[in-house]
Order: C-alpha cells, then structure tokens, then sequence
C-alpha cells in the first residue's frame, strides 16, 4: 500500500501568512489521484482539492495544490481566520485508498 | 441538498457486533460509490469500506477484511456496515462518505456524515 507522509506535523502561522503544507508518497501516485482535506475540530472532512490542483466546488481560489508523482504540494494564499484546521491528503489511485498523518495549521 | 446520517454507533464488548447505517438523501444514491471512513480518537483518518452504486463490488481494508460487511439499499437510500468480531482497535468514529465521481470503486469523497461513534469495551 501507498503511505503517505505529511510535513510538517504542526504549522503555526499568522491569519494573512501563506501556508505550504507537503504530501509525500512512498510510492507514484497513479494519475496524480491526490486529494486534499480540511477537518475542523469536532467536524467532518471537507474536500478541498482532488486529482492534485482541482478546486472541489465551493472552494475559495486561496487554496491550492500542486505536484506530480511522489510530491505533492498544498498552499493557503492568505490565512484566513477559519483556515486553522488539520489538513489530510489522500491518494486514491491505487488500492487501498490511504491517507496521510495530517498537518495541523494552527494560530501562532 | 447532500445529507448523509449515520446511525447505529454506541458501546459494545469485545468480540460483540454492530450495524451501523447511513441515510442518504439529496442525490442519486445508486450512481455513487459510498465509503466508510474511520477515525480513532485524536488519531487521523482510516479508509475502511467502499461498495459500488449498485452493490456488486465491495472493497475492505485489510485491518477489517473478514470481520466488517459493507452493503446497501438503494430503495431505501441506505448504506450500512456490519462489525463482526469488534477489537478495542475498532473504537473510532465512523463516517459515511459519498465518492465525488466514481460509482464502482472508491476515489475522494465530496460529502460526509457527521460520523457515529464506536466504543469497543469490556
């Protein structure tokens, strides 16, 4: 199976900074089958991004991701106050399904 | 609207069962694929389950294969998931999502129950 590793493990950051969160797979990921979550304290997941750089809908242009492969890369613009949250990666291109540790963006 | 509601949760000793189950509504539910997704407390997110939009492919996680059944009713818009043989490793909370595209296999996943919780103990 493909494991996916999240760096950093915490990000603490300013509203207005930019946040660059990174997905790294032990392994290709299959037609860039990679997807991005928010998870809000006591909430479900939210979709963000999937096949690496596609906006879910309804999701501000302040979030974006990009990478091919093994790398992947996740960025926040501009912290906004609702954006401190932990943020999953997933790969969905091969079986199983996995996901990442998560990086949790938090309020410095 | 997407809705999805899980239900079903609550304590049980090792070795019990549990049916969990998850009304759908505001979409096509035999087009989706629908997944179970665990996450144990404090812990990050587990894939668990997938089952096709018309029932004939189920996918499992091998932490769970042999114990756990998926399945669904799609004239009563219901996904539910059948825990056999439940470990303290099982306690979780437990959520059915809703695969953005795919209907026979599992992919991302657009829509989330607000999850149901498992306690596995003695």
């Amino acid at each position: 199976e493909i494991v996916l590793t999240q760096s950093p493990g915490t990000l603490s950051l300013s509203p207005g900074e930019r946040a660059t969160l990174s997905c790294r797979a032990s392994q290709s990921v299959s037609n860039n089958y990679l997807a991005w979550y928010q998870q809000k304290p006591g909430q479900a997941p939210r979709l963000l991004i999937f096949g690496a750089s596609s906006r879910a809908t309804g999701i501000p242009d302040r979030f974006s991701g990009s990478g091919s492969g093994t790398d992947f890369i996740f960025t926040i613009s501009r912290l906004e106050p609702e954006d401190f949250a932990v943020y999953y990666c997933q790969q969905y291109g091969s079986s199983p399904v996995t996901f990442g540790g998560g990086t949790k963006v938090e309020i410095k | 609207e997407v809705q999805l509601l899980e239900s079903g949760g609550g304590l049980v000793q090792p070795g019990g069962s549990l049916r969990l189950s998850c009304a759908a509504s505001g979409f096509t539910f035999s087009s989706s694929a629908m997944t179970w997704v665990r996450q144990a407390p404090g812990k990050g997110l587990e894939w668990v389950s997938t089952i096709s939009g018309s029932g004939d492919k189920t996918y499992y996680a091998g932490s769970v294969k042999g114990r756990f059944t998926i399945s669904r009713d799609n004239s009563e818009n219901t996904l539910y998931l059948q825990m056999n043989s439940l470990r303290a490793e099982d306690t979780a909370v437990y959520y059915c999502a809703k695969d953005r595209v795919r209907i026979a296999a599992p992919g991302n996943f657009d829509s989330w129950g607000q999850g149901t919780l498992v306690t596995v103990s003695s």
